[in-house]
């Protein structure tokens, strides 16, 4: 089973400021990597698919990069909607998926 | 507009079953696959399993084969799911969502049923 493993657990910024979330898997999984956002109380939106191609509807500070084990999420200029939880999850192994464990992204 | 709407909350009693539906409208039901991700209070997403509409066929996760059971009823436009043997750490908020290119990309979401399950 690969693992995804996002870091950090939490991250303080501030509006304005440039987001960089990371997610490792434990072995290569291409480019089939997805980020998701979560507000507290709401379902998950997808942000970013295929590691780097963002999602209808989804602004463009948000980016994705990355490929094999390691990726990366960037919100360029941070927004109050913007903190949140975001998690990363692959389909490589499909039909089986698997979803890191999260980042907090919170206000400083 | 493409829509997924959950049944309402539940309490259940360990030993028992719970079924969660989730009706979809705004697309045709039977050309995305719908999988299941539950997220207990406080923790992560974890992903169960999925269901094709137009076959029936499905794929679970390893940790609930023998307990989880997808259905659909595509002449309601509605998948569900079921679970039995529940433990008090089934207790969770369960979510349906729609698979965007039948391959793992989950790009509209329910919005979520609250099971509780305690004695």
């Amino acid at each position: 089973e690969i693992v995804l493993t996002q870091s950090p657990a939490t991250l303080s910024l501030s509006p304005g400021e440039r987001a960089t979330l990371s997610c490792r898997a434990s072995q290569s999984v291409g480019i089939y990597l997805a980020w998701y956002q979560q507000k507290p109380g709401q379902a998950p939106r997808l942000l970013i698919y295929d590691a780097s191609n963002r999602a209808t509807g989804i602004p463009a500070r948000f980016s994705g990069s990355g490929s094999g084990t390691d990726f990366t999420l960037t919100i360029s200029s941070l927004e109050p909607e913007d903190f949140a939880f975001y998690y990363c999850q692959h389909r490589s192994t499909w039909p089986l998926i698997t979803f890191g464990q999260g980042t907090r992204l919170e206000i400083e | 507009q493409v829509q997924l709407v959950q049944s309402g909350a539940e309490v259940k009693k360990p030993g028992a079953s719970l079924k969660v539906s989730c009706k979809a409208s705004g697309y045709t039901f039977s050309d995305y696959h719908m999988h299941w991700v539950r997220q207990a209070p406080g923790q992560g997403l974890e992903w169960m399993g999925w269901i094709n509409p137009d076959s029936g066929a499905t794929n679970y996760a390893q940790k609930f084969q023998g307990r989880v059971t997808m259905t659909r009823d595509t002449s309601i436009s509605t998948a569900s799911m079921e679970l039995s043997r529940l433990r008090s750490d089934d207790t969770a908020v369960y979510f349906c969502a729609r698979d965007a290119y039948g391959s793992g990309v989950m790009d509209v979401w329910g919005q979520g049923t609250t099971v509780t399950v305690s004695s």
